[in-house]
């Protein structure tokens, strides 16, 4: 069936760049997202990326898109203390439904 | 500021009682999404409506219902409650039937006790 796996928590130093990856199983999904909660709060659409593109960058972050691994990662370039938060990959499964994934937690280190 | 108003924030209840979750979507948005997320499950799809209409089912327990009205607003009854329904729930909205992006309320905390 259709699934989303990503790891449970990334912790890196502040001003690294992080990366946080994801793997899904849908090959026919036309849109994947990126979705952060911040805690206490919920979730909000951080980026997304079309299913016929390879990359996008949208200032500090950058997705990249392997169809043929089917695995999608986001980059957050000079992490910020700002950037704590748990970042949710999701796919737009066959029936329009989001298939989320289980959230990477995202520490960041001083 | 997503537009999407929850209440309650929080809310104490006992095993075996009955609460109601309010959601008022985005204006103009016709989709409302009801999610569980609770430290062990993740984050879990329960019911969509559209337009009034039961658009899609995840997995949404029998004691659990849902209903949206004519004014889009959405309500989320849980019933015969138990422990295990501790949990965050979350409502989203989006314009369309399909998903994309969806606009996510604060959350109603439920502890059971």
């Amino acid at each position: 069936g259709e699934d989303v796996e990503q790891s449970l928590f990334l912790s890196v130093r502040e001003g690294d760049s992080s990366v946080i990856n994801c793997t899904y199983t849908d090959s026919s999904s036309t849109y994947l997202y990126w979705y952060k909660q911040e805690p206490g709060a919920g979730l909000q659409l951080l980026t997304y990326i079309f299913s016929n593109m390879d990359m996008k960058q949208d200032q500090r972050l950058t997705v990249l898109l392997n169809k043929k691994d089917k695995h999608l990662s986001l980059r957050i370039a000079d992490t910020q203390t700002g950037d704590s938060a748990i970042y949710f990959c999701a796919e737009q499964g066959s029936n329009y439904q989001l298939i989320w994934g289980a959230g990477t937690k995202l520490i960041i280190k001083p | 500021d997503s537009g999407v108003t929850q209440t309650p924030k929080h809310l104490i209840t006992a095993t075996g009682q009955r609460v109601t979750l309010r959601c008022s979507p985005r204006s103009g948005d016709l989709s409302v999404y009801w999610y569980q997320q609770s430290l062990d499950q993740g984050l879990q799809f329960l019911i969509q409506y559209y337009n009034g209409e039961e658009r899609a089912k995840g997995n949404i327990l029998e004691r659990f219902s849902a209903q949206q009205f004519p004014d889009l607003h959405s309500e989320l009854n849980l019933s015969s409650l138990e422990l295990g329904d501790s949990a965050l729930y979350f409502c989203a909205s989006s314009p369309s039937g399909g998903a994309g992006e969806l606009f996510f309320g604060e959350g109603s905390r439920l502890t059971v006790l």
